[in-house]
C-alpha cells in the first residue's frame, strides 16, 4: 500500500525550540509539499520541492525552512518555534504527469 | 490573495438528499480542478477531478460541474450519507504548475 508517512502525529514544543517535521514517501514521487491547515484558512502551502536538493517557497514560508537530501524524504524545519506556528502540518507527494497528491496523516504541532 | 474560494464554511444536509458544494476561482490559467475530502486527524484524500476541457465528470454518487465562463465549479453528492460528513476542499492547478491551490474548505454535515 503506497503511502506518505509523517513521523509524528502529535508534537508539543516550547517557544524558541528548533523543530523538525519529517515526511517520507514510498511512491518514488518527484514532488513533495508541506502545507499547514488552520481553521477558517484552509490549506496553505509553506514550501515544495520538485527534485532532490531543490526547493521553492510557497505562500507562507516565513519562519520555516526545508531540506530534501533524498528523493523519498522531505523535512520541514521551524528554526525558532513560535505560538503562531501551532497548527496541523500536512505533507504530500505527487508525480510528474499525475495531478493529484497523496497526503500524509498530518502532524498536530502545539507550541507552548 | 486567495485564488480558489469556497464561500460557504459549512453546510448541513439530510441523509438521502443532495449536497451541493460550491467553489469559485479567479485565475483563468487553471487547467485542472480537484476535490479532496478530509476527516479530522487524517490527511485529505482525493475524491474527484475535472479538466478544463470538460464541463462534467461523474464518479458514482459524486459529480463535479465546471462553468469556465463563470469561473465556478460545484460538487454534487447524491444521495448524501452520514459518512460523507467531512471537510471538502476545492483545489486547482495550472498546466505548468506543481502545487495545488486550495480553497478554505466547506464542512459538510449529513444528518440522519
Amino acid at each position: 500500500d503506497v503511502k506518505v508517512t509523517q513521523s509524528s502525529r502529535y508534537l508539543v514544543k516550547r517557544t524558541g525550540e528548533k523543530v523538525f517535521l519529517e515526511c517520507v514517501q514510498d511512491m518514488d514521487h518527484e514532488n513533495m509539499f508541506w502545507y499547514r491547515q488552520d481553521p477558517g484558512l484552509g490549506l496553505r502551502l509553506i514550501y515544495f520541492s520538485y527534485d532532490v536538493k531543490m526547493k521553492e517557497k510557497g505562500d507562507i514560508p516565513e519562519g520555516y525552512s526545508v531540506s530534501r537530501e533524498k528523493k523519498e524524504r522531505f523535512s520541514l524545519i521551524l528554526e525558532s518555534a513560535s505560538t503562531n506556528q501551532t497548527s496541523m502540518y500536512l505533507c504530500a507527494s505527487s508525480s510528474f504527469g499525475f495531478l493529484g497528491y497523496t497526503f500524509g496523516s498530518g502532524t498536530r504541532l502545539t507550541v507552548v | 490573495d486567495q485564488q480558489v474560494k469556497q464561500n460557504s464554511p459549512s453546510l448541513s444536509v439530510q441523509e438521502g438528499r443532495i449536497s451541493i458544494l460550491n467553489c469559485d476561482y479567479t485565475n483563468s490559467m487553471f487547467d485542472y480542478f480537484l476535490w479532496y475530502k478530509k476527516y479530522p486527524a487524517e490527511g485529505p484524500t482525493f475524491l474527484i477531478s475535472i479538466s478544463s476541457i470538460k464541463d462534467k465528470n461523474e464518479d458514482g454518487r459524486f459529480t463535479v460541474f465546471l462553468n469556465k465562463s463563470a469561473k465556478h465549479l460545484s460538487l454534487h453528492i447524491v444521495p448524501s450519507q452520514p459518512g460523507d460528513s467531512a471537510v471538502y476542499f476545492c483545489a486547482a492547478l495550472t498546466n505548468s504548475g506543481y502545487a495545488l491551490n486550495f480553497g478554505k474548505g466547506t464542512s459538510l454535515l449529513v444528518t440522519p
